[in-house]
């Protein structure tokens, strides 16, 4: 059981450049969130997809576009690079049991140059 | 009134101690509170969680005191173990509709020193 699955888990771009990082759980849950995390600021919320065909923005989506391929998967994209997004992203699918729950993956490092 | 606010940023503990995080929260509708410990390299994982309907929850080493009125919470780490040291992150939750909100404190880094 692999639980949430994120490639790649390194990635080198230069600015300007475009690309996508994958996510893919196999939980069976509706929602599915992309994270990035950044020294001293937590877990910021880029975008969110409450269930299959839905996409909604969070926290900080300036610069990033999603796709909910369908319920296992959720895409995350950067079609033009800035240095400013150098970060640690996580995809992260979530259990509505007793409580609100989140599933990480291992994340993917992204460096800008 | 939707953040989440963690302290300490970073502590140390020598083995065997007890370490102790904080956080705090402002919004009420808050239904669920997860501690997440992340190791170097690895994605945060559920560590313990608790509703606001309990004071406190144990499990093994690991248990959270949760002061309802204070809108306060905390994880307490007894017997302190050099494989505890981690980043942990508080949280706080509440689902509407066909979404959830999480809402993650900064985090704290512990050290536990042999």
């Amino acid at each position: 059981n692999a639980g949430v699955t994120q490639t790649p888990k390194f990635q080198v771009l230069k600015t300007g450049q475009s690309m996508t990082l994958q996510c893919a759980q196999d939980m069976n849950h509706n929602s599915m969130y992309w994270y990035r995390q950044d020294p001293g600021m937590g877990l910021r919320l880029i975008y969110y997809s409450a269930s299959e065909g839905t996409t909604d923005k969070g926290e900080v989506p300036n610069g990033y576009n999603v796709s909910r391929l369908n319920k296992r998967e959720f895409s995350l994209r950067l079609e033009s690079a800035a240095p400013s997004q150098t970060s640690v992203y996580f995809c992260a699918s979530i259990s509505r049991g007793q409580g609100t729950e989140a599933f990480f993956g291992q994340g993917t490092r992204l460096t800008v140059v | 009134q939707q953040q989440v606010k963690q302290s300490p940023q970073s502590l140390i503990v020598q083995k065997g101690g007890i370490s102790i995080i904080n956080c705090a929260y402002e919004n009420t509708a808050f239904d669920y509170f997860p501690w997440y410990q992340q190791f170097p390299g690895k994605g945060p994982a559920l560590l313990i969680a608790i509703r606001p309907d309990v004071s406190e929850k144990k499990e093994g080493r690991f248990t959270i005191s949760f002061n309802k009125s204070a809108k306060q919470f905390s994880l307490h780490i007894m017997d302190s173990q050099p494989g505890d040291s981690a980043t942990y992150f508080c949280a706080a939750t509440f689902s509407y509709s066909s979404a959830s909100k999480i809402i993650f404190g900064s985090g704290t880094r512990l050290s536990i020193r042999p």
